[in-house]
């Protein structure tokens, strides 16, 4: 079975200051991992996806995030905290083909000036 | 133009009404999915189809039904619609082998009174 945990419903970071969203999964078999970003009023776009290359992943719009089996971990980070990234965020692990791909309840991102 | 798109993007609809929500995709997809979104709750899958003459249900069908008209179009019914399935709908692409990198369209905000 797998399921994925994130483990803050809501960060709050001043602009300029790094960012860390925390994710946890489990999953039975080698999952794929990925980040999604909605902002407001948006449908989901992906920031960055995991498949059993480099364990760090470049995404877009400056976010990255590591991928650590031993701690079935996928947290997101951003050096550099900006205004336009006040949005939601959803981990989200997939299993091979379609199988049940599981979306985390979300992380709210605030971006104070 | 947009990928993904849904119509249409707000309804508001009373207890006990038909109401069918649409999506229509560019992007020459064969998977075609319906979540909804509700606060806290992340995304629950509705139906999924991963071509015209295969459809699926999700973790939460109950009260819905889909139709796939075409591989570009995907339809999601509420019967007879109940107010605890007011929610934001989105529709969501993906290809074979690649279901959990998917695309979604902006959302349909449905209020039922």
């Amino acid at each position: 079975a797998q399921s994925v945990t994130q483990l803050d419903s809501h960060v709050s970071v001043s602009e300029g200051t790094p960012v860390l969203l925390r994710c946890n999964y489990s999953s039975s078999y080698s999952p794929s991992l990925f980040w999604y970003v909605q902002h407001p009023n948006k449908g989901l776009q992906l920031l960055l996806k995991y498949t059993s290359a480099a364990t760090l992943v470049k995404g877009i719009n400056g976010f990255e995030a590591e991928f650590k089996k031993s701690e079935t971990s996928f947290h997101l980070t951003k050096p550099s905290a900006h205004m336009s990234d006040a949005a939601e965020y959803f981990c989200v692990v997939s299993g091979t083909s379609y199988d049940k791909v599981i979306f985390g309840p979300g992380t709210s991102l605030s971006v104070i000036p | 133009d947009a990928d993904v798109t849904q119509t249409p993007r707000n309804r508001i609809t009373k207890t006990g009404k038909r109401i069918m929500l649409e999506c229509s995709q560019t992007k020459g997809h064969d998977r075609m999915y319906w979540y909804r979104q509700d606060p806290g709750l992340g995304l629950r899958l509705i139906y999924y189809s991963f071509d015209v003459k295969d459809i699926n249900k999700g973790e939460i069908s109950d009260g819905y039904s889909v139709s796939r008209q075409a591989q570009a179009k995907f339809s999601l019914s509420l019967e007879s619609a109940i107010p605890n399935q007011t929610a934001l709908y989105f529709c969501a692409t993906s290809l074979s082998g690649e279901s959990g990198k998917q695309y979604f369209g902006p959302g349909t905000r449905l209020t039922v009174t």
